[in-house]
């Protein structure tokens, strides 16, 4: 069962908007949550993260906001860029527990 | 440092015939992940080792997937027989802990016919 859940496989958004991807998961254990960007025929890479002890991470135009009671977590890209135009997955884990659990990816496509 | 390396990146064989992926991961991580990406589930972990030893292989498939890792430098997935149904991209990762960044190779698309 997936613990890690994506539901908008795919996103569209016009360049300069905001982007928001979204993701929910079911285990209250989960502690530590990231996010990664895929290009096609490349691999996976980071791209932010956040620790239950914060509600908020910025970087650059890339901002994660996670709320714990919702178990819900959200990466907001302003202003977006054809550049950013990528699957995006959401990953979590437990603190002592020595993997990651991904969600299924949203496609973002950024519309110049 | 090359990042995680993986080989071969395209592999197309016919139902019944073993398959084996590579992976060299990054100098100094301790930890190696293999992944397998569909679109119906997404990322899927399949098996991890910490310090070239198998801790937890309860996402392989079945006894037809095998990983080792004799080094500390190189780990293998193995699939035999395959299967079409095993088409995806296999993906390896590696970090320096466990639940942090982990770094991704390029993947090894596989398709069974």
């Amino acid at each position: 069962d997936q613990q890690v859940k994506q539901n908008s496989p795919s996103l569209s958004v016009q360049e300069g908007r905001i982007s928001i991807l979204n993701c929910d998961y079911t285990n209250s254990m989960f502690d530590y949550f990231l996010w990664y960007k895929k290009y096609p025929a490349e691999g996976p890479t980071f791209l932010i993260s956040i620790s239950s002890i914060k509600d908020k991470n910025e970087d650059g135009r890339f901002t994660v906001f996670l709320n714990k009671s919702a178990k819900h977590l959200s990466l907001h890209i302003v202003p977006s860029q054809p550049g950013d135009s990528a699957v995006y997955f959401c990953a979590a884990s437990e603190t002592g527990a020595n993997n990651l659990f991904f969600g299924t990816g949203t496609r973002l496509t950024v519309i110049p | 440092d090359a990042g995680v390396i993986q080989s071969p990146r395209h592999e197309v064989t016919e139902m019944g015939q073993e398959v084996t992926l590579r992976c060299k991961p990054i100098s100094g991580h301790d930890y190696l992940f293999w992944y397998r990406q569909t679109m119906m589930r997404g990322l899927e972990l399949l098996i991890y080792f910490n310090n070239n030893v198998p801790i937890d292989d309860s996402g392989m498939p079945e006894d037809r997937f095998s990983a080792k890792m004799p080094n500390a430098s190189f780990s293998t997935l193995k699939i035999q027989p395959s299967e079409p149904r095993d088409s995806a991209v296999y993906f390896c990762a590696s970090s320096l802990r466990p639940y942090n960044e982990q770094f991704f190779g390029p993947g090894t698309r596989l398709t069974v016919l």
